[in-house]
């Protein structure tokens, strides 16, 4: 069963709107989220993470929301620009004292249009 | 500084044939992680290394498959023998030994993607 879920498996949006790229996770121990960013035939870029002690992080053009109640987090691209064209990938650590490996979503495939 | 790389880049062989991949983390990273992603489905773990010992292995699928991290150095993912189920990307990652209380980020090497016929 999985424990982080990315329901959209893809996205749309004009250059220059933002994007919400959204996760649910079931396990209220992860205690570290991260979101990781992929181009075709490429590894898995890292992009922005938060600790499950905060509620929001920014970092220039993107800024990830967590909401613990709702097991929920959110990145936002603001923004949005065509070489943010990816495959977005929202992961968890922390669970069960396993705090080095990631437990992945599926990915949101992001298209940004002129 | 260098990225983590991985060799070779894509594999092609038969069920039943022993194929061994080959990762490189990032110099002075002593954490390095094998994960593996099968079309259509999310990034799954593996294992995961600190130094030459295995800390936790718990996603590896079965006997198989073998790791090693000779010297806390490069690692080698050995399939043997490969079935058809095996194929995939294989992504090794590599990070910095994390402070207490934090989470050092993993930089993801581009993959092996491996094709059993």
């Amino acid at each position: 069963d999985q424990q982080v879920k990315q329901n959209s498996p893809s996205l749309s949006v004009q250059e220059g709107r933002i994007s919400i790229l959204n996760c649910d996770y079931t396990n209220s121990m992860f205690d570290y989220f991260l979101w990781y960013k992929k181009y075709p035939a490429e590894g898995p870029t890292f992009l922005i993470s938060i600790s499950s002690i905060k509620d929001k992080n920014e970092d220039g053009r993107f800024t990830v929301f967590l909401n613990k109640s709702a097991k929920h987090l959110s990145l936002h691209i603001v923004p949005s620009q065509p070489g943010d064209s990816a495959v977005y990938f929202c992961a968890a650590s922390g669970y069960g004292g396993s705090q080095g490996n990631l437990i992945f979503g599926k990915g949101t495939k992001l298209s940004v249009k002129p | 500084e260098a990225g983590v790389t991985q060799f070779p880049s894509h594999s092609v062989i038969e069920k039943g044939q022993t194929v061994t991949l080959r990762c490189d983390p990032i110099s002075g990273h002593d954490n390095l992680y094998w994960y593996r992603r099968v079309m259509g489905k999310e990034i799954k773990f593996l294992l995961h290394f600190v130094k030459e010992s295995k800390q936790d292995e718990s996603g590896m699928p079965n006997n198989r498959f073998l790791a090693e991290r000779t010297g806390g150095t490069y690692s080698t993912l050995k399939v043997q023998p490969a079935e058809l189920e095996d194929s995939g990307v294989y992504f090794c990652a590599s990070s910095q030994s994390p402070l207490a209380g934090t989470v050092y980020e993993q930089y993801f090497g581009p993959g092996t993607r491996l094709t059993v016929t």
